[in-house]
């Protein structure tokens, strides 16, 4: 089974901190995603990479920023948190860019809050 | 651009009965569409996906969902609900056709499963 993990699953920073969420998968897929969820809002795209060092931005991706430097790896950077960031952000990877009929697979979450 | 509608934010059945939870999409081209669960507490689950091919998709946990071009939905049905059912379900699609770039996948916001012993 596809394995997606996220190192936090609750954090709590202040307004103006640098927040860092780091995302890691197990299947040697070339995509990956990070989105937001909001209570009717659903799921919004910030940023994906479909491959090392490449990064794409997706529907929201003011005030993020993204790392990627190993394929299993996809870090989202909060540059300056701010209240409006508070949210569940989960991270999704699948196999390749060609292939669009591929499912996704996301990691548990991190609830964010921004104080 | 493409859409997913889902009307119901919440949806209530008895243990036992059949549910329907309904979505409709807007694409240019065909679709390809997806279903997602996420259970109280943890991320989104791959349900099952339409491509092409049958209308009738069946997937995890005893869930169908049947493809209606003409009337443009996707609607995920499971013939006896379990308690164990309830939790928020997401449908999504991208656009079949590709113009260069990355296609994303749009999702809709959920509709809450509530299965009522």
């Amino acid at each position: 089974d596809v394995k997606v993990t996220q190192s936090s699953r609750y954090l709590v920073k202040r307004t103006g901190e640098k927040v860092f969420l780091e995302c890691v998968q197990d299947m040697d897929h070339e995509n990956m995603f990070w989105y937001r969820q909001d209570p009717g809002l659903g799921l919004r795209l910030i940023y994906f990479s479909y491959d090392v060092k490449m990064k794409e931005k997706g529907d929201i991706p003011e005030g993020y920023s993204v790392s990627r430097e190993k394929k299993e790896r996809f870090s989202l950077i909060l540059e300056s948190a701010s209240t409006n960031q508070t949210s569940m952000y989960l991270c999704a990877s699948s196999l390749f860019l060609g292939r669009f009929g591929d499912e996704q697979y996301f990691g548990p979450g991190t609830r964010l809050t921004v104080t | 651009a493409q859409s997913v509608a889902q009307p119901e934010d919440q949806v209530n059945v008895a243990e036992g009965n059949p549910l329907t939870v309904k979505c409709t999409y807007s694409v240019s081209g065909n679709p390809y569409l997806f279903w997602y669960v996420q259970y109280p507490n943890r991320g989104l689950q791959f349900l099952l996906k339409y491509i092409t091919g049958d209308n009738l998709v069946k997937g995890s946990y005893g869930f169908e969902a049947e493809f209606n071009k003409s009337q443009t939905s996707f609607h995920l049905k499971k013939p006896s609900a379990l308690v164990s059912d309830s939790a928020l379900y997401f449908c999504a699609v991208r656009d079949m056709r590709h113009s260069g770039g990355y296609q994303k996948v749009t999702f809709g916001t959920g509709t809450k499963l509530q299965v009522i012993p």
